[in-house]
């Protein structure tokens, strides 16, 4: 059974810009959620989709923004970069509705702001 | 928000110890996982222990939600243990698949 996958892996961006980043769940699981990764905040919370839904949201501008299609996949953009969005933005599943259950992550995409 | 902290911060071990990381919260939790990130940055499943004992291999972990601390043991330590532990957690009321990281601790096994 195949993990969670996140693309692109690596990619390099400019202040002002925008990016795009995609992750797909493991086959079955509906619940995506996003996380920053920065040396200086660790792993923080960006949002949580579960059936096209987003049901949390950590407290991030508004220029991250994510959204989940009807097949699970879940992309995030972040708008205007800044220097500070560098990061590893990870993304994980899960099996179940409730919130209760395992989360399994990708290998992360790493962005670099320049 | 609730808090989490793990113990120590950095930990440097010969081959063959075994040592035990801590991790504290301040609330009560729906959900308590364990995970190892490797030097490419994915966060691997160690365990999902919202309470109680588990072993799988050299590992183990124990949560006592009571108390709200979580253990994970790590038996005749090897080199490919190195890397980072982190423990997080998810809230009771309002969880919805929101897990809150501790600081993580550094492992590194030397021969």
């Amino acid at each position: 059974k195949a993990g969670v996958t996140q693309t692109p892996r690596y990619l390099i961006k400019t202040r002002g810009q925008q990016v795009t980043l995609s992750c797909s769940p493991i086959s079955g699981h509906r619940s995506v959620s996003w996380y920053q990764q920065t040396p200086g905040q660790g792993l923080q919370f960006l949002f949580e989709y579960f059936s096209e839904t987003q049901r949390n949201k950590g407290n991030f501008p508004g220029r991250f923004s994510g959204r989940q299609f009807s097949n699970s996949r879940s992309e995030m953009n972040v708008s205007t970069l800044e220097l500070g969005d560098s990061a590893l933005y990870l993304c994980a599943s899960s099996l179940t509705a409730s919130g209760t259950g395992e989360l399994f992550f990708g290998e992360g995409s790493r962005l670099t702001v320049l | 928000g609730i808090q989490v902290e793990q113990s120590p911060p950095d930990l440097i071990l010969q081959e063959g110890a075994n040592s035990t990381l801590r991790c504290n919260f301040s609330d009560s939790v729906n959900n308590l996982q364990w995970f190892h990130q490797n030097p490419w940055g994915q966060l691997i499943n160690l365990f999902y222990i919202p309470s109680g004992t588990k072993q799988n291999g050299r590992l183990s972990a124990t949560t006592v939600a009571t108390e709200r601390y979580s253990l994970l043991y790590i038996s005749s330590s090897q080199t490919t243990d190195s890397g980072v532990y982190f423990c997080a957690v998810e809230l009771r009321e309002g969880g919805g698949n929101k897990l809150t990281f501790g600081t993580g601790t550094q492992l590194k096994v030397e021969l």
